[in-house]
């Protein structure tokens, strides 16, 4: 069964940093692509970022290229979402998605929230 | 960047209906379109990819059609573990995009 587990979420001040991680289980990690997808708080989804397998090709939503950094370690079936100079636009509940048999995201985790707040 | 119209936004319906969501894009997509549900408090659900094909356990009532520009969700008869809030998505190019959700409620 394939399981996402995200966390890493919580309250931080406008301009912190936090590193959200994600573990995989069930499936082959390293073989498939990972991706970021947030949702604010009453509001829709929106992808943030992506990384291939062998993490040869990352991709980033506008609104967090520069401060986000999306990274996998394949030896420890995880994912990881290094965010810095956070924005109080920043928050929302974060989901780890994998592509296993769609090209796009199949199965998600539970999902972490993040809080930017003074 | 590519955007995309869902529409309705809200959808009141009964049990036993026939209901469509319908997503419009901005350009051609080719069938890179999926359908998500999702239930308050809980992460997304894929139900569909590649515009028509059905997700591993989604049951059959639910089908997509479309490729191009113009997609469409369809349930056939409506259950009570239904009501919920659908999103399609395009992943023909990054930024993946969302569709702005529609919110199928209890007539």
């Amino acid at each position: 069964e394939v399981q996402l587990v995200e966390s890493g979420g919580g309250l931080v001040k406008p301009g912190g940093s936090l590193r959200l991680s994600c573990a995989a289980s069930g499936f082959t990690f390293s073989s498939y692509s990972m991706n970021w997808v947030r949702q604010a708080p009453g509001k829709g989804l929106e992808w943030v970022s992506s990384i291939s397998s062998s993490s040869s090709y990352i991709y980033y939503a506008d609104s967090v290229k520069g401060r986000f950094t999306i990274s996998r370690d394949n030896a420890k079936n995880s994912l990881y979402l290094q965010m810095n100079s956070l924005r109080a636009e920043d928050t929302a509940v974060y989901y780890c998605a994998s592509e296993i048999a769609a090209r796009t995201g199949d199965y998600w985790g539970q999902g972490t929230l993040v809080t930017v707040s003074s | 960047v590519i955007w995309m119209t869902q529409s309705p936004s809200l959808l009141s319906a009964s049990t036993g209906d026939r209901v469509t969501i319908s997503c419009r894009m901005s350009q051609g997509i080719s069938s890179y379109l999926a359908w998500y549900q999702q239930k308050p408090g809980k992460a997304p659900e894929l139900l569909i990819y590649a515009a028509s094909t059905l997700q591993s356990g989604v049951p059959s009532r639910f089908s997509g059609s479309g490729s191009g520009t113009d997609f469409t969700l369809t349930i056939s008869c409506l259950q009570s573990e239904d009501f919920a809030t659908y999103y399609c998505q395009q992943y023909y190019s990054f930024p993946w995009t969302f569709g702005q959700g529609t919110k199928v409620e209890i007539k």
